[in-house]
């Protein structure tokens, strides 16, 4: 089965940049989208196919996928970022398959 | 504005029955897959299945085949994931999403049910 790794935590000061990681076997030949999920609230996809922006998602999101690493990138992260990331791509075996999660801290 | 709406928390015993729902709104609900993703207290994102409301089409993940059954009601834009025998296990928050057909990703989520089996 298809597994994604991501860091627990990442830390970043006010007005910096974030950059969360997801690991995969030969992860940039897959599609890899992104989910903010916020405690008690849905998630948010806010990165899809590797590196688009769905409509209302900052330009501070980006992303990139290649060789066995995904990154999301916070540029000029807010305290409303404070958030656990999610990555996800799907697998002909496993299907859609999640990341373990990275709670993002803006000290 | 595309929603989609799930049903309350439900706290129940090990051995009880349970159907919970997300009704979608806003958008064509026979044109997009529905999923289901559990998440267990502390713990990451499972996807558990989808169906597609056009045509029931249905398919589980292997750890969640026999455990659950995902159906729909297209006449009332509702999808539904169901426990025929809850148990402590089962306990978490249970998140719909759409899926846009063709593609890989969840574009809109519901809110989550909180499910809490215990004796």
């Amino acid at each position: 089965s298809y597994e994604l790794t991501q860091p627990l935590s990442v830390s970043v000061a006010l007005g910096q940049t974030a950059r969360i990681t997801c690991g995969g076997n030969n992860i940039g030949s897959k599609n890899v989208h992104w989910y903010q999920h916020k405690p008690g609230q849905a998630p948010v996809m806010v990165i899809y196919r590797d590196s688009k922006r769905p409509s209302g998602i900052p330009e501070r999101f980006s992303g990139s996928n290649s060789g066995n690493t995904a990154t999301l990138t916070i540029s000029r992260a807010q305290a409303g970022d404070e958030a656990e990331y999610y990555c996800q791509v799907w697998d002909s075996s496993t299907h859609w398959v999640f990341g373990g999660g990275t709670k993002l801290t803006v000290l | 504005e595309v929603q989609l709406v799930q049903s309350g928390a439900e706290v129940k015993k090990p051995g009880e029955s349970l159907k919970i729902s997300c009704k979608g709104s806003g958008y064509s609900f026979t044109s997009y897959w529905i999923g289901w993703v559990r998440q267990m207290p502390g713990k990451g994102l499972e996807w558990m299945g989808i169906i597609y409301p056009g045509d029931s089409d249905t398919r589980y993940s292997p750890s969640f085949r026999g455990q659950v059954t995902i159906s729909v009601d297209k006449s009332i834009s509702t999808a539904y994931l169901q426990w025929s025998s809850l148990k402590a296990s089962d306990t978490a928050m249970y998140y719909c999403a759409r899926r846009v057909h063709s593609t890989s990703w969840f574009d809109y989520w519901g809110q989550g049910t909180l499910v809490t089996v215990s004796s």
